[in-house]
């Protein structure tokens, strides 16, 4: 089955430069990666997603870049703020699965915003 | 707009007790799924249904059963809690658009097995 491995496991990053995520999955066939935020004592929201046919999705502060061939996605958050503290989680579906929510998540990554 | 609404918020069981988790999703969604969250392991799927009246193993199914008792409601049973089964269980519906979706997440039942 799919496996998704994510880096780095904490991330620290004075407000406004800029944070990245990494993940690698193992599953050729995956085509569909989504990105969700979880603020403390709260469920995960999607904050971004990208399927198998696009290589960069933009959304304000926020992008995720796809490279198919090396099988990795990032996360780029640019112009941090404090807001942005929180653990993200990245995750992916593989073609052969037959339920959209059936997702393979990474570990996390908490990041911390520091003013 | 409540969304996905998950009872309860924190519970103690001793090791052998039973108990059940409920989760309802108010935005008409067909499919509803339990993760469970434990730290550096990310979010694993217990069991999802993919629609009213079916429901389907996910990657860490062994110690507990589920009920989708409505589109509504779907629940979560440990017949005999272990402390293995110590973590954050959350509830989640999938909402589709166009050919991607999203999936809505309730705030998470803690739950400790002692």
């Amino acid at each position: 089955g799919e496996n998704v491995e994510q880096h780095p496991s904490t991330l620290s990053v004075q407000e406004g430069d800029s944070a990245v995520i990494k993940c690698t999955y193992s599953d050729s066939a995956s085509n569909y990666f989504p990105w969700y935020k979880q603020e403390l004592g709260k469920g995960p929201q999607l904050i971004i997603d990208i399927r198998s046919n696009v290589g960069e999705k933009k959304d304000q502060r926020i992008a995720v870049t796809l490279n198919k061939t090396a099988k990795h996605f990032s996360l780029h958050i640019t112009e941090t703020q404090p807001e942005d503290s929180a653990v993200y989680f990245c995750a992916a579906k593989g073609v052969a699965t037959d339920s959209w929510g059936k997702l393979q998540f990474g570990a996390g990554t908490q990041v911390v915003v520091t003013p | 707009n409540a969304g996905v609404t998950q009872t309860p918020k924190f519970q103690v069981l001793k090791t052998g007790q039973s108990m059940t988790l409920q989760c309802a999703q108010d935005m008409n969604h067909n499919s509803m799924y339990w993760y469970r969250q434990d730290p550096g392991m990310g979010l694993r799927l217990i069991y999802y249904s993919a629609s009213e009246g079916t429901t389907d193993k996910g990657e860490v199914p062994n110690g507990y059963n589920v009920s989708r008792l409505n589109k509504r409601e779907f629940s979560l049973r440990l017949e005999s809690a272990a402390p293995s089964q110590t973590s954050v269980y959350f509830c989640a519906s999938y909402r589709t658009s166009g050919n991607t979706g999203e999936l809505f997440f309730g705030e998470g039942s803690r739950l400790t097995v002692l």
